[in-house]
């Protein structure tokens, strides 16, 4: 059915930057809208940004809205989130997600923490 | 911006029992909403979808109902695994919103 596999989260100040990756396995990776959701540990579930399949359109959260950028790498299989400017409230898991309507596929996560 | 509300929370239940969680739309998405199972140190996994399509895999003592802004998802008897914790989402319209989350314990 298909595997994603994020990398890249890890202890950042504020105001630094960190790229997500996702690397995807198992599907036709540009048949899909792929997305980042993210989770403070413990709390709900935020969508994030979203990354259209057929023309690369993007969505974005209004709180990441000109600090976040999704993209993708067709050849490498590979999703990104580039995070700049990050703030202590961005602190969460971040999941790369499949999106066919509903989400119907999850990677394992990966942990950014923002601090001083 | 939709803004998703569950209830209970939490929700105390036995084995065996059955469970009604609710989900309620801001404002009409149709029958674009989706229930997530969510366990401790794990991704979500969907259950639901479409409102009442069940996801492939998943047990069929888990039932979705809704449509426009009140949606249920109904446990028909509570097994052990179960005990856990619930989000709706609707992606009818942008920005796509979760519901903060029905924890169901014993």
């Amino acid at each position: 059915d298909g595997q994603m596999l994020e990398s890249g989260g890890g202890l950042v100040q504020p105001g630094g930057s960190l790229r997500l990756s996702c690397s995807v396995s198992g599907f036709t990776f540009t048949a899909y809208l792929m997305t980042w959701v993210r989770q403070v540990p413990g709390k709900g579930l935020e969508w994030v940004s979203t990354i259209r399949g057929i023309d690369d359109g993007t969505y974005y959260a209004d709180s990441v809205k000109g600090r976040f950028t999704i993209s993708r790498d067709r050849s490498r299989r590979t999703l990104y989130l580039q995070m700049n400017s990050l703030r202590a409230e961005d602190s969460a898991v971040y999941y790369c997600v499949r999106k066919s309507g509903h989400f119907d596929l999850w990677g394992q996560g990966t942990l950014v923490a923002v601090s001083s | 911006e939709v803004v998703m509300t569950q209830s209970p929370t939490p929700l105390a239940a036995s084995p065996g029992e059955r469970a009604a969680l609710s989900c309620r739309a801001s404002q009409s998405v149709g029958r674009s909403l989706a229930w997530y199972q969510q366990k401790p140190g794990q991704a979500p996994r969907v259950l639901i979808y479409d409102a009442s399509i069940r996801a492939t895999g998943i047990p069929a003592r888990f039932s979705g109902s809704g449509s426009g802004t009140e949606f249920t998802l109904t446990i028909s008897s509570l097994q052990s695994e179960d005990f856990a914790l619930y989000f709706c989402q609707q992606y009818s319209k942008w920005p796509l919103t979760f519901g903060e989350g029905t924890k169901v314990e014993i």
